[in-house]
């Protein structure tokens, strides 16, 4: 049974580009969340998805969007990148029925933005 | 802003001491849940503890909640080198979302 996956494992862009992160959910998960970790703190709610919508959204820019597909995998877009958004980006995976509780995370993405 | 706040920052321990670690958080909450984490990658779900219940084990894990005071416990028995790794409390306010504390970094010394 595969875990959380997400890819790229690392990535390295200049500010004011554009990223692109992607996750495919543990097997019958049908609920996907985002995680930014700056580095010596603890994860920090970016958004989760759905059904393929944004159900919740923490206290991110428009910069950050996101996407489910049909399959339950996700992505997450980053605009404009600022050198604070470098971090670790988590995905969390969740089965939505009957509650949501426990999420399963993945390796994560490290972002360095220059 | 966190939800949660771990104490301490940081623990280091002899190979087969115990570990102990505190989290308190703010609002009420759903559940809250322990989570470890090895060198800056992906988390992984220790344990799980409703808001009616008040203490739960698993294998050389004991997790206690304390409703009114809004805290809970950690406490790894006989550790060993594997578990140096950072440790996060993140509670559920059944909000769909996590809030996680700033975590404790465990070193266990051989």
């Amino acid at each position: 049974d595969a875990g959380v996956t997400q890819s790229p494992t690392h990535l390295i862009k200049t500010r004011g580009q554009q990223v692109t992160l992607r996750c495919s959910p543990k097997s019958g998960h049908d609920t996907v969340s985002w995680y930014q970790q700056a580095l010596g703190q603890g994860p920090q709610f970016i958004f989760q998805y759905y059904e393929e919508e944004e159900r919740q959204r923490g206290n991110f820019p428009d910069r950050f969007s996101g996407h489910q597909f049909p399959n339950y995998s996700s992505e997450l877009n980053v605009n404009a990148l600022l050198l604070g958004d470098s971090a670790l980006y988590l995905c969390a995976s969740s089965l939505t029925d009957p509650s949501p509780e426990t999420q399963y995370f993945g390796p994560g993405t490290r972002l360095l933005v220059l | 802003s966190q939800q949660g706040e771990e104490d301490p920052q940081a623990l280091s321990i002899q190979e087969g001491e115990n570990a102990t670690m505190n989290c308190s958080y703010k609002t009420s909450i759903n559940n809250l849940q322990w989570y470890r984490q090895n060198s800056g990658r992906g988390l992984v779900h220790l344990i799980l503890i409703r808001s009616n219940e008040r203490e739960k084990h698993s294998g050389r894990l004991r997790v206690t909640l304390d409703t009114s005071k809004k805290s809970s416990s950690l406490l790894i028995t006989a550790s060993r080198a594997a578990d140096t790794a950072s440790y996060f409390c993140a509670t559920d306010s059944n909000d769909y979302k996590l809030s996680f504390g700033a975590g404790t970094t465990v070193t266990v010394r051989a």
